[in-house]
Protein backbone atom coordinates (compact mmCIF):
# COMPACT_ATOMS: atom_id res chain seq x y z
CA UNK A 1 0.00 0.00 0.00
CA UNK A 2 1.24 3.36 -0.82
CA UNK A 3 -1.01 5.51 -1.60
CA UNK A 4 1.13 8.62 -2.57
CA UNK A 5 0.52 9.54 -6.19
CA UNK A 6 3.57 11.37 -7.70
CA UNK A 7 3.29 13.52 -11.48
CA UNK A 8 4.80 13.86 -13.59
CA UNK A 9 6.62 10.70 -13.64
CA UNK A 10 9.25 11.81 -16.27
CA UNK A 11 10.50 14.91 -17.08
CA UNK A 12 13.59 16.66 -19.32
CA UNK A 13 13.98 20.03 -18.61
CA UNK A 14 16.60 22.53 -19.98
CA UNK A 15 18.57 24.82 -17.01
CA UNK A 16 16.58 27.54 -18.06
CA UNK A 17 13.36 26.01 -17.77
CA UNK A 18 10.96 26.16 -14.32
CA UNK A 19 8.88 23.36 -13.96
CA UNK A 20 6.97 21.64 -10.66
CA UNK A 21 6.90 18.35 -9.36
CA UNK A 22 3.71 17.28 -7.50
CA UNK A 23 2.80 15.12 -5.35
CA UNK A 24 -0.40 13.71 -3.15
CA UNK A 25 -1.29 11.77 -0.44
CA UNK A 26 -4.14 9.45 0.08
CA UNK A 27 -3.09 8.34 3.69
CA UNK A 28 -4.62 10.71 5.72
CA UNK A 29 -0.72 11.51 7.01
CA UNK A 30 0.71 14.48 8.71
CA UNK A 31 4.31 15.14 7.82
CA UNK A 32 5.42 14.63 3.94
CA UNK A 33 8.80 14.90 2.49
CA UNK A 34 10.97 15.24 -0.59
CA UNK A 35 14.31 12.80 -0.97
CA UNK A 36 16.39 12.93 -3.32
CA UNK A 37 17.49 9.48 -5.06
CA UNK A 38 20.70 9.28 -7.63
CA UNK A 39 22.27 5.97 -8.32
CA UNK A 40 24.10 4.03 -5.82
CA UNK A 41 23.67 6.70 -3.26
CA UNK A 42 21.96 6.81 -0.17
CA UNK A 43 18.71 8.67 -0.38
CA UNK A 44 19.22 12.48 0.62
CA UNK A 45 16.04 14.13 2.34
CA UNK A 46 15.95 17.15 0.98
CA UNK A 47 12.66 18.73 2.98
CA UNK A 48 9.91 17.99 5.23
CA UNK A 49 6.60 19.31 6.03
CA UNK A 50 4.97 18.56 9.39
CA UNK A 51 0.86 19.55 9.39
CA UNK A 52 2.38 22.25 6.48
CA UNK A 53 4.67 23.97 8.17
CA UNK A 54 8.49 23.26 6.86
CA UNK A 55 10.28 21.78 9.66
CA UNK A 56 13.55 20.45 7.60
CA UNK A 57 15.10 21.89 5.07
CA UNK A 58 18.69 19.94 4.56
CA UNK A 59 21.28 22.75 2.81
CA UNK A 60 19.50 22.43 -0.21
CA UNK A 61 20.36 24.85 -2.98
CA UNK A 62 17.60 27.65 -3.43
CA UNK A 63 16.74 26.53 -6.99
CA UNK A 64 14.48 23.82 -5.07
CA UNK A 65 12.00 25.99 -3.41
CA UNK A 66 8.92 23.67 -1.93
CA UNK A 67 5.66 24.34 -1.23
CA UNK A 68 2.62 22.59 0.56
CA UNK A 69 -0.36 24.00 0.46
CA UNK A 70 -2.18 21.62 2.77
CA UNK A 71 -2.14 18.14 4.56
CA UNK A 72 -2.15 15.86 1.46
CA UNK A 73 0.04 17.56 -1.50
CA UNK A 74 3.26 18.66 -1.55
CA UNK A 75 4.96 20.60 -4.90
CA UNK A 76 8.64 21.04 -5.51
CA UNK A 77 9.48 23.68 -7.83
CA UNK A 78 12.68 23.83 -9.85
CA UNK A 79 14.36 26.57 -11.55
CA UNK A 80 17.68 27.02 -13.05
CA UNK A 81 18.72 23.81 -12.66
CA UNK A 82 21.89 21.90 -12.74
CA UNK A 83 23.09 18.58 -14.77
CA UNK A 84 24.39 17.07 -11.44
CA UNK A 85 20.15 17.56 -10.68
CA UNK A 86 19.20 14.83 -12.79
CA UNK A 87 17.97 11.87 -10.36
CA UNK A 88 14.92 10.82 -8.92
CA UNK A 89 13.06 12.64 -6.57
CA UNK A 90 10.91 10.91 -4.49
CA UNK A 91 8.23 12.40 -2.07
CA UNK A 92 6.61 10.24 0.86
CA UNK A 93 4.33 10.54 3.47
CA UNK A 94 4.20 9.31 7.26
CA UNK A 95 1.82 9.41 10.08
CA UNK A 96 3.38 11.54 11.99
CA UNK A 97 6.99 13.50 12.01
CA UNK A 98 9.50 11.65 14.30
CA UNK A 99 7.20 9.39 16.13
CA UNK A 100 9.23 6.27 16.85
CA UNK A 101 7.47 3.66 15.40
CA UNK A 102 4.74 5.36 13.75
CA UNK A 103 7.44 7.35 11.72
CA UNK A 104 7.12 4.28 8.76
CA UNK A 105 7.02 6.09 5.76
CA UNK A 106 5.48 6.00 2.56
CA UNK A 107 6.60 6.24 -1.03
CA UNK A 108 5.50 7.60 -3.98
CA UNK A 109 6.59 5.97 -7.62
CA UNK A 110 8.88 9.20 -7.89
CA UNK A 111 9.78 11.52 -10.48
CA UNK A 112 12.69 10.95 -12.89
CA UNK A 113 14.35 14.26 -14.14
CA UNK A 114 16.88 15.15 -16.61
CA UNK A 115 18.53 18.25 -16.56
CA UNK A 116 20.19 19.29 -20.35
CA UNK B 1 29.54 10.63 11.87
CA UNK B 2 26.84 8.50 10.86
CA UNK B 3 27.04 5.59 8.45
CA UNK B 4 25.20 2.85 6.63
CA UNK B 5 26.91 -0.15 5.27
CA UNK B 6 25.67 -2.33 2.80
CA UNK B 7 26.51 -4.77 0.21
CA UNK B 8 26.02 -3.11 -3.40
CA UNK B 9 24.73 -6.27 -5.34
CA UNK B 10 24.45 -9.70 -4.70
CA UNK B 11 23.24 -12.98 -6.75
CA UNK B 12 20.98 -15.55 -5.91
CA UNK B 13 19.25 -18.41 -7.33
CA UNK B 14 15.55 -19.21 -7.51
CA UNK B 15 14.09 -20.99 -5.01
CA UNK B 16 17.18 -20.59 -2.72
CA UNK B 17 17.86 -18.25 0.65
CA UNK B 18 19.76 -15.05 1.00
CA UNK B 19 20.66 -12.72 3.53
CA UNK B 20 21.32 -9.55 2.85
CA UNK B 21 23.22 -7.53 5.91
CA UNK B 22 23.24 -4.06 7.53
CA UNK B 23 25.72 -2.39 9.74
CA UNK B 24 25.05 1.01 10.82
CA UNK B 25 26.63 3.74 13.26
CA UNK B 26 24.26 6.19 14.69
CA UNK B 27 24.11 8.67 17.16
CA UNK B 28 21.58 7.12 18.98
CA UNK B 29 19.32 4.86 17.80
CA UNK B 30 15.07 4.28 17.22
CA UNK B 31 14.65 1.48 15.11
CA UNK B 32 15.43 0.07 11.82
CA UNK B 33 14.04 0.06 8.55
CA UNK B 34 14.32 -2.24 5.06
CA UNK B 35 12.68 -1.06 2.69
CA UNK B 36 12.47 -2.81 -1.36
CA UNK B 37 12.78 -0.60 -4.60
CA UNK B 38 11.77 -2.29 -7.98
CA UNK B 39 13.33 -0.34 -10.61
CA UNK B 40 11.43 2.56 -11.48
CA UNK B 41 9.17 2.06 -8.82
CA UNK B 42 8.25 3.50 -5.31
CA UNK B 43 11.17 2.29 -2.26
CA UNK B 44 7.94 -0.36 -0.57
CA UNK B 45 7.92 -0.93 3.12
CA UNK B 46 9.38 -4.51 4.45
CA UNK B 47 10.08 -4.36 8.27
CA UNK B 48 10.90 -2.42 11.31
CA UNK B 49 13.22 -3.65 13.84
CA UNK B 50 13.25 -2.27 17.16
CA UNK B 51 14.42 -4.76 19.75
CA UNK B 52 16.73 -7.55 19.62
CA UNK B 53 16.03 -11.00 17.84
CA UNK B 54 14.23 -12.02 14.54
CA UNK B 55 10.75 -11.21 13.02
CA UNK B 56 9.26 -13.39 10.83
CA UNK B 57 6.70 -12.16 7.60
CA UNK B 58 6.42 -14.82 5.17
CA UNK B 59 9.02 -15.44 3.25
CA UNK B 60 11.43 -12.30 4.30
CA UNK B 61 12.53 -12.39 7.69
CA UNK B 62 14.70 -9.23 9.43
CA UNK B 63 17.06 -9.63 12.51
CA UNK B 64 18.43 -7.53 14.72
CA UNK B 65 21.35 -7.23 17.01
CA UNK B 66 21.72 -3.56 18.80
CA UNK B 67 24.72 -4.05 20.60
CA UNK B 68 26.21 -5.33 17.10
CA UNK B 69 25.07 -2.66 14.78
CA UNK B 70 24.34 -5.20 12.87
CA UNK B 71 20.50 -6.07 11.09
CA UNK B 72 20.11 -9.28 7.62
CA UNK B 73 16.75 -8.68 5.79
CA UNK B 74 16.43 -12.86 5.27
CA UNK B 75 14.46 -13.86 2.11
CA UNK B 76 13.47 -17.75 1.52
CA UNK B 77 11.83 -19.42 -1.83
CA UNK B 78 13.35 -17.27 -3.86
CA UNK B 79 11.04 -15.93 -6.99
CA UNK B 80 12.13 -13.96 -10.09
CA UNK B 81 9.94 -11.04 -8.52
CA UNK B 82 12.44 -10.54 -5.58
CA UNK B 83 14.98 -9.35 -7.74
CA UNK B 84 14.87 -5.49 -6.84
CA UNK B 85 17.05 -2.98 -4.40
CA UNK B 86 16.52 -3.48 -0.63
CA UNK B 87 17.28 -0.15 1.49
CA UNK B 88 18.71 -0.64 4.93
CA UNK B 89 18.09 2.82 7.51
CA UNK B 90 18.43 3.25 11.01
CA UNK B 91 16.76 5.80 12.90
CA UNK B 92 19.10 7.94 15.58
CA UNK B 93 18.37 9.98 18.96
CA UNK B 94 16.60 12.61 16.71
CA UNK B 95 14.13 10.68 14.54
CA UNK B 96 16.24 11.25 11.64
CA UNK B 97 16.20 8.38 9.04
CA UNK B 98 20.40 7.39 7.67
CA UNK B 99 19.85 5.66 4.50
CA UNK B 100 21.72 3.02 3.17
CA UNK B 101 22.94 3.06 -0.68
CA UNK B 102 20.58 -0.23 -1.34
CA UNK B 103 22.07 -3.51 -2.21
CA UNK B 104 20.83 -4.78 -5.78
CA UNK B 105 19.74 -8.22 -5.73
CA UNK B 106 19.24 -10.63 -8.81
CA UNK B 107 17.99 -13.56 -8.92
CA UNK B 108 18.71 -16.25 -11.67
CA UNK B 109 16.73 -19.14 -12.52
Amino acid sequence: ETGVTQTPRHLVMGMTNKKSLKCEQHLGHNAMYWYKQSAKKPLELMFVYSLEERVENNSVPSRFSPECPNSSHLFLHLHTLQPEDSALYLCASSQEYRGQGADTQYFGPGTRLTVL
Amino acid sequence: GQNIDQPTEMTATEGAIVQINCTYQTSGFNGLFWYQQHAGEAPTFLSYNVLDGLEEKGRFSSFLSRSKGYSYLLLKELQMKDSASYLCAAMDSNYQLIWGAGTKLIIKP
